[in-house]
């Protein structure tokens, strides 16, 4: 069974820091991983999908990386604003196609 | 414009009742999912459609049962047989499955469910 942990749980940081959210799991044998972010009381919003074959993805201030081999993922979120404050999760899907396994998340402060 | 629209976004229930929570997407994706939130863990998976009239159970399906009866619509019952149904419940849908790769998850703004 996949097991996802994101470390740190939390994280509080001044604005414009450049940041890495770590995430590691168990089972190497994944199809993709994506990383969300989800706001207090909301849904969760993707904010990048790597696919096996990929190393890494950038969206903007955005950079995941995936070492799959080692089962790992980070984000790195530079120069942070205040904006970014919310909660992160990873989620790899295994090779049965429609299961994600989702870590608890990295909550995520960014102060003026 | 495109999404998932989920209701009640509160919703309160005495012990012994059943309830059902909406979910409705007009994304014309395949796949639906059901996923529920506690505080402190993530989000784990109840139940799962990937085509109209079929559905599969999830990591947690006991107390809670679906239907999938139309393509934009899966509603999930949380019924009295859920021993602790308090949770942020959400629903998210994806054009596909991880097989061809197109599963990016469209998640709804959640549903928030108390027992008294």
């Amino acid at each position: 069974k996949q097991e996802v942990t994101q470390i740190p749980a939390a994280l509080s940081v001044p604005e414009g820091e450049n940041l890495v959210l770590n995430c590691s799991f168990t089972d190497s044998a994944i199809y993709n991983l994506q990383w969300f972010r989800q706001d207090p009381g909301k849904g969760l919003t993707s904010l990048l999908l790597i696919q096996s074959s990929q190393r890494e993805q950038t969206s903007g201030r955005l950079n995941a990386s995936l070492d799959k081999s080692s089962g790992r993922s980070t984000l790195y979120i530079a120069a942070s604003q205040p904006g970014d404050s919310a909660t992160y999760l990873c989620a790899p899907t295994g090779t049965s196609g429609s299961r994600l396994t989702f870590g608890e998340g990295t909550q995520l402060t960014v102060n003026p | 414009d495109g999404g998932i629209t989920q209701s009640p976004k509160y919703l309160f229930r005495k012990e012994g009742q059943n309830v059902t929570l909406s979910c409705e997407q007009n994304l014309n994706h395949d796949a639906m999912y059901w996923y529920r939130q506690d505080p402190g863990q993530g989000l784990r998976l109840i139940y799962y459609s990937q085509i109209v009239n079929d559905f599969q159970k999830g990591d947690i399906a006991e107390g809670y049962s679906v239907s999938r009866e139309k393509k934009e619509s899966f509603p999930l019952t949380v019924t009295s047989a859920q021993k602790n149904p308090t949770a942020f419940y959400l629903c998210a849908s994806s054009i596909g499955t991880g097989i061809s790769g197109a599963n990016v998850l469209t998640f709804g703004a959640g549903s928030r469910l108390t027992v008294l």
